[in-house]
C-alpha cells in the first residue's frame, strides 16, 4: 500500500518570491510520482511526474521536482511565483506496475500574494 | 486529443433520488477511473475500467454506487438513493497502456445534495 503526506496545507508567498510545496510518500513497492495543479471548479492537470532516470523533473509553468529515494520525498520547486500560480497542488503516488491507481495526499493550498 | 469531458457539471438533487454522470475518455485510452473529491481533500480512488472490464472497485463504491463502461468507450457512474454524504465532486480520467502512462482528469461533476 501507498501513503502520501503534504506537509503544509497552506503556503503563502509574495510574488516573485521562490516556493517550495512538499510532499513525502511511503510505499512497499516501487512507485511513479506525479505533482497535479487545481484551479478553482476545475479538474486536476498535470505538472510533471518521476518515472526514472534523473531525479530532477522539470515540468511545465517553471515547476520542478526531486525524487530523494532515502528521504522518501518529492518536494516540488518554482524559482519565482507569480499570482496566476494561486491554486491547490497535490501530490500523488502509484505503483510502478500495473496500472495507475493513484494516491493522493491531501493538498498544498499555494497562496501568491502581490 | 479533446480531453476528458464530464456532464453534467453540477447537479443539485434531493436525498434519495437518483443521479448519473458520463465520462467520455479521451478518444483510444482504454484505461479509465473514477475518483471522488470532497473539500479540503485529495481525490480517492473509486474503480478502474480496462477496456469495459471493471478491474477494481474500492470500498468506497457502497452498493448504491454502480459504474459501466459498456463497450469499452464512455462510461457511467450512478448513485442510487442519494445521502448528504454523496455530495462531493466526482472526477473521471483516462489513460492508455504506454509506459508511465499518465492519467489525464476531466473538469469534474459536483454533486449536492439536499
Amino acid at each position: 500500500a501507498q501513503s502520501v503526506t503534504q506537509l503544509d496545507s497552506q503556503v503563502p508567498v509574495f510574488e516573485e518570491a521562490p516556493v517550495e510545496l512538499r510532499c513525502n510518500y511511503s510505499s512497499s513497492v516501487s512507485v511513479y510520482l506525479f505533482w497535479y495543479v487545481q484551479y478553482p471548479n476545475q479538474g486536476l492537470q498535470l505538472l510533471l511526474k518521476y518515472l526514472s532516470g534523473s531525479t530532477l523533473v522539470k515540468g511545465i509553468n517553471g515547476f520542478e521536482a526531486e525524487f530523494n529515494k532515502s528521504q522518501t520525498s518529492f518536494h516540488l520547486r518554482k524559482p519565482s511565483v507569480h499570482i496566476s500560480d494561486t491554486a491547490e497542488y497535490f501530490c500523488a503516488v502509484g505503483p510502478s506496475g500495473g496500472y495507475n491507481k493513484l494516491i493522493f495526499g491531501a493538498g498544498t493550498r499555494l497562496a501568491v500574494h502581490p | 486529443d479533446t480531453g476528458v469531458s464530464q456532464d453534467p457539471r453540477h447537479k443539485i438533487t434531493k436525498r434519495g433520488q437518483n443521479v448519473t454522470f458520463r465520462c467520455d475518455p479521451i478518444s483510444e485510452h482504454n484505461r479509465l477511473y473514477w475518483y471522488r473529491q470532497t473539500l479540503g481533500q485529495g481525490p480517492e480512488f473509486l474503480t478502474y475500467f480496462q477496456n469495459e472490464a471493471q478491474l477494481e472497485k474500492s470500498r468506497l463504491l457502497s452498493d448504491r454506487f454502480s459504474a459501466e463502461r459498456p463497450k469499452g468507450s464512455f462510461s457511467t457512474l450512478e448513485i442510487q438513493r442519494t445521502e448528504q454524504g454523496d455530495s462531493a465532486m466526482y472526477l473521471c480520467a483516462s489513460s492508455s497502456n504506454s509506459f508511465g502512462n499518465t492519467i489525464y482528469f476531466g473538469e469534474g461533476s459536483w454533486l449536492t445534495v439536499v
